[in-house]
Protein backbone atom coordinates (compact mmCIF):
# COMPACT_ATOMS: atom_id res chain seq x y z
CA UNK A 1 0.00 0.00 0.00
CA UNK A 2 0.89 3.60 0.16
CA UNK A 3 3.12 5.04 2.70
CA UNK A 4 5.05 8.65 3.33
CA UNK A 5 7.37 8.65 6.28
CA UNK A 6 8.59 11.93 7.43
CA UNK A 7 11.67 12.98 9.37
CA UNK A 8 10.82 12.83 13.10
CA UNK A 9 10.50 16.18 15.20
CA UNK A 10 10.73 18.55 16.52
CA UNK A 11 12.84 20.59 14.59
CA UNK A 12 14.29 23.72 16.74
CA UNK A 13 15.86 26.43 14.20
CA UNK A 14 16.81 29.69 15.18
CA UNK A 15 15.14 32.38 12.85
CA UNK A 16 16.58 32.79 9.40
CA UNK A 17 18.21 29.73 9.73
CA UNK A 18 18.10 27.63 6.50
CA UNK A 19 14.92 24.42 6.35
CA UNK A 20 14.93 21.34 4.93
CA UNK A 21 12.28 18.62 6.26
CA UNK A 22 12.83 15.53 4.56
CA UNK A 23 9.85 13.06 3.17
CA UNK A 24 9.80 9.74 0.82
CA UNK A 25 7.13 8.23 0.00
CA UNK A 26 6.14 4.34 -1.68
CA UNK A 27 2.81 4.22 -4.20
CA UNK A 28 1.78 2.73 -6.86
CA UNK A 29 1.74 4.49 -9.83
CA UNK A 30 2.28 8.21 -9.77
CA UNK A 31 0.67 10.18 -7.34
CA UNK A 32 0.27 13.60 -6.87
CA UNK A 33 2.58 15.26 -3.60
CA UNK A 34 1.84 17.50 -0.84
CA UNK A 35 3.06 19.39 1.86
CA UNK A 36 0.23 20.51 4.28
CA UNK A 37 0.41 22.64 7.71
CA UNK A 38 -1.16 22.89 10.59
CA UNK A 39 -0.93 25.88 13.58
CA UNK A 40 -2.21 25.02 16.82
CA UNK A 41 -5.86 24.47 16.99
CA UNK A 42 -6.51 25.06 13.24
CA UNK A 43 -7.34 22.17 10.72
CA UNK A 44 -4.65 21.44 7.84
CA UNK A 45 -3.87 24.20 4.90
CA UNK A 46 -2.27 23.55 1.81
CA UNK A 47 1.29 24.80 1.72
CA UNK A 48 2.17 23.87 -2.04
CA UNK A 49 1.84 20.66 -4.56
CA UNK A 50 3.57 18.87 -7.34
CA UNK A 51 1.87 16.47 -9.70
CA UNK A 52 4.70 14.89 -11.27
CA UNK A 53 8.34 14.20 -11.67
CA UNK A 54 10.92 16.99 -11.49
CA UNK A 55 7.75 18.94 -10.68
CA UNK A 56 8.76 22.15 -8.02
CA UNK A 57 6.09 23.26 -6.17
CA UNK A 58 6.51 26.86 -4.36
CA UNK A 59 4.89 29.08 -1.99
CA UNK A 60 5.56 31.88 0.60
CA UNK A 61 9.05 30.65 0.84
CA UNK A 62 9.11 27.21 0.75
CA UNK A 63 9.91 24.76 -1.80
CA UNK A 64 9.55 21.10 -3.05
CA UNK A 65 10.77 19.24 -6.01
CA UNK A 66 9.11 15.80 -6.92
CA UNK A 67 12.15 13.57 -7.16
CA UNK A 68 10.74 9.84 -8.97
CA UNK A 69 14.10 8.18 -8.96
CA UNK A 70 14.45 8.44 -4.96
CA UNK A 71 10.73 9.05 -4.31
CA UNK A 72 11.53 11.91 -2.45
CA UNK A 73 9.38 15.55 -1.65
CA UNK A 74 11.73 17.09 0.44
CA UNK A 75 10.18 20.70 1.61
CA UNK A 76 13.04 23.57 1.88
CA UNK A 77 12.95 27.48 3.06
CA UNK A 78 16.16 29.27 3.04
CA UNK A 79 15.25 31.68 6.00
CA UNK A 80 12.49 30.67 8.21
CA UNK A 81 10.49 32.98 10.39
CA UNK A 82 8.68 32.30 14.40
CA UNK A 83 5.71 32.57 12.54
CA UNK A 84 6.32 29.58 10.48
CA UNK A 85 6.38 27.85 13.80
CA UNK A 86 3.93 25.08 13.01
CA UNK A 87 3.61 21.18 12.56
CA UNK A 88 4.21 20.03 8.43
CA UNK A 89 2.88 17.35 7.10
CA UNK A 90 3.81 15.56 3.63
CA UNK A 91 1.50 13.39 1.85
CA UNK A 92 0.39 11.62 -1.32
CA UNK A 93 -2.82 11.08 -3.22
CA UNK A 94 -3.61 8.09 -4.53
CA UNK A 95 -5.43 9.18 -7.87
CA UNK A 96 -7.67 6.21 -7.90
CA UNK A 97 -8.95 6.88 -4.35
CA UNK A 98 -9.20 10.29 -4.50
CA UNK A 99 -7.44 9.74 -0.86
CA UNK A 100 -4.29 11.26 0.55
CA UNK A 101 -2.11 9.28 2.87
CA UNK A 102 0.01 11.13 5.37
CA UNK A 103 3.20 10.76 6.84
CA UNK A 104 3.26 11.43 10.87
CA UNK A 105 3.81 15.34 11.04
CA UNK A 106 6.98 16.84 11.41
CA UNK A 107 7.16 19.62 14.44
CA UNK A 108 8.86 23.03 13.22
CA UNK A 109 10.16 25.56 16.37
CA UNK A 110 11.67 28.56 15.41
CA UNK A 111 13.12 30.57 18.09
CA UNK A 112 13.70 34.58 17.66
CA UNK B 1 -14.40 32.47 -1.65
CA UNK B 2 -15.33 31.55 1.84
CA UNK B 3 -13.73 28.49 2.85
CA UNK B 4 -14.55 24.94 4.52
CA UNK B 5 -16.86 25.19 7.77
CA UNK B 6 -17.57 22.68 10.19
CA UNK B 7 -19.77 22.59 12.64
CA UNK B 8 -19.52 22.29 15.71
CA UNK B 9 -16.00 22.93 16.91
CA UNK B 10 -16.19 21.30 19.45
CA UNK B 11 -18.54 18.32 21.15
CA UNK B 12 -18.27 16.61 24.53
CA UNK B 13 -20.68 12.63 23.91
CA UNK B 14 -20.57 10.17 26.60
CA UNK B 15 -19.43 6.62 25.48
CA UNK B 16 -22.34 5.07 23.56
CA UNK B 17 -24.07 8.04 22.37
CA UNK B 18 -23.79 8.80 18.31
CA UNK B 19 -22.66 12.22 16.93
CA UNK B 20 -23.53 13.64 13.73
CA UNK B 21 -20.52 16.85 12.16
CA UNK B 22 -21.48 18.63 9.96
CA UNK B 23 -19.30 20.07 6.62
CA UNK B 24 -20.07 23.00 4.42
CA UNK B 25 -17.23 22.80 1.15
CA UNK B 26 -16.11 25.61 -0.64
CA UNK B 27 -18.61 27.29 -3.12
CA UNK B 28 -18.54 24.90 -6.38
CA UNK B 29 -16.60 22.22 -4.87
CA UNK B 30 -18.55 18.65 -5.64
CA UNK B 31 -16.36 16.22 -3.29
CA UNK B 32 -15.92 16.38 0.27
CA UNK B 33 -13.91 13.95 2.26
CA UNK B 34 -13.42 13.25 6.09
CA UNK B 35 -10.27 12.32 8.07
CA UNK B 36 -10.13 11.43 11.36
CA UNK B 37 -6.67 12.95 13.20
CA UNK B 38 -5.42 11.61 16.56
CA UNK B 39 -1.95 11.81 18.28
CA UNK B 40 -1.46 7.99 17.93
CA UNK B 41 -2.85 7.08 14.71
CA UNK B 42 -2.13 10.46 13.06
CA UNK B 43 -4.27 11.64 10.06
CA UNK B 44 -6.28 8.61 8.54
CA UNK B 45 -9.01 8.56 5.77
CA UNK B 46 -12.48 7.71 5.97
CA UNK B 47 -14.24 8.41 3.13
CA UNK B 48 -15.00 10.65 -0.01
CA UNK B 49 -18.33 11.87 -1.14
CA UNK B 50 -18.76 13.27 -4.52
CA UNK B 51 -22.35 14.21 -6.44
CA UNK B 52 -24.28 12.69 -3.42
CA UNK B 53 -22.53 9.19 -3.89
CA UNK B 54 -20.02 7.44 -1.65
CA UNK B 55 -17.20 7.00 -3.96
CA UNK B 56 -14.33 6.06 -1.23
CA UNK B 57 -14.23 4.23 1.98
CA UNK B 58 -11.32 3.92 4.39
CA UNK B 59 -10.47 1.12 6.76
CA UNK B 60 -13.10 2.32 9.52
CA UNK B 61 -15.74 0.21 11.34
CA UNK B 62 -19.45 0.24 10.07
CA UNK B 63 -20.29 2.74 13.23
CA UNK B 64 -18.99 5.76 10.73
CA UNK B 65 -21.18 6.99 8.17
CA UNK B 66 -21.76 9.71 5.64
CA UNK B 67 -23.65 11.35 3.64
CA UNK B 68 -23.80 13.90 0.83
CA UNK B 69 -26.93 16.84 0.23
CA UNK B 70 -27.45 18.03 -3.23
CA UNK B 71 -25.87 21.91 -2.34
CA UNK B 72 -22.79 19.34 -1.39
CA UNK B 73 -22.88 19.85 2.36
CA UNK B 74 -21.59 16.37 3.93
CA UNK B 75 -22.42 15.01 7.20
CA UNK B 76 -20.97 12.55 8.91
CA UNK B 77 -22.02 9.93 11.50
CA UNK B 78 -20.56 7.89 14.32
CA UNK B 79 -23.12 5.31 16.61
CA UNK B 80 -22.06 3.82 19.82
CA UNK B 81 -19.65 6.13 20.90
CA UNK B 82 -15.77 4.63 22.04
CA UNK B 83 -13.26 6.14 24.27
CA UNK B 84 -11.04 5.97 21.55
CA UNK B 85 -13.04 7.86 19.14
CA UNK B 86 -11.69 10.93 20.72
CA UNK B 87 -10.26 12.96 17.72
CA UNK B 88 -9.82 16.00 15.54
CA UNK B 89 -12.48 15.62 12.41
CA UNK B 90 -11.17 17.37 9.49
CA UNK B 91 -13.10 18.08 6.00
CA UNK B 92 -11.65 18.73 3.13
CA UNK B 93 -13.21 19.85 0.20
CA UNK B 94 -11.98 19.36 -3.28
CA UNK B 95 -13.66 20.39 -7.04
CA UNK B 96 -13.43 16.60 -7.64
CA UNK B 97 -12.46 16.44 -11.65
CA UNK B 98 -9.39 17.51 -13.16
CA UNK B 99 -8.24 18.97 -10.15
CA UNK B 100 -8.07 16.96 -7.12
CA UNK B 101 -6.23 19.22 -4.24
CA UNK B 102 -8.02 19.45 -1.55
CA UNK B 103 -9.14 22.17 0.97
CA UNK B 104 -9.37 21.65 4.86
CA UNK B 105 -11.56 23.34 7.33
CA UNK B 106 -11.13 23.81 10.72
CA UNK B 107 -12.05 20.50 12.05
CA UNK B 108 -14.32 19.39 15.01
CA UNK B 109 -12.97 18.04 18.07
CA UNK B 110 -14.85 15.54 19.37
CA UNK B 111 -14.51 14.06 23.53
CA UNK B 112 -16.02 11.01 24.44
CA UNK B 113 -16.30 10.32 28.11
Amino acid sequence: GNSVTQMEGPVTLSEEAFLTINCTYTATGYPSLFWYVQYPGEGLQLLLKATKADDKGSNKGFEATYRKETTSFHLEKGSVQVSDSAVYFCALMDMGRRALTFGSGTRLQVQP
Amino acid sequence: KAGVTQTPRYLIKTRGQQVTLSCSPISGHRSVSWYQQTPGQGLQFLFEYFSETQRNKGNFPGRFSGRQFSNSRSEMNVSTLELGDSALYLCASSPGTVAYEQYFGPGTRLTVT
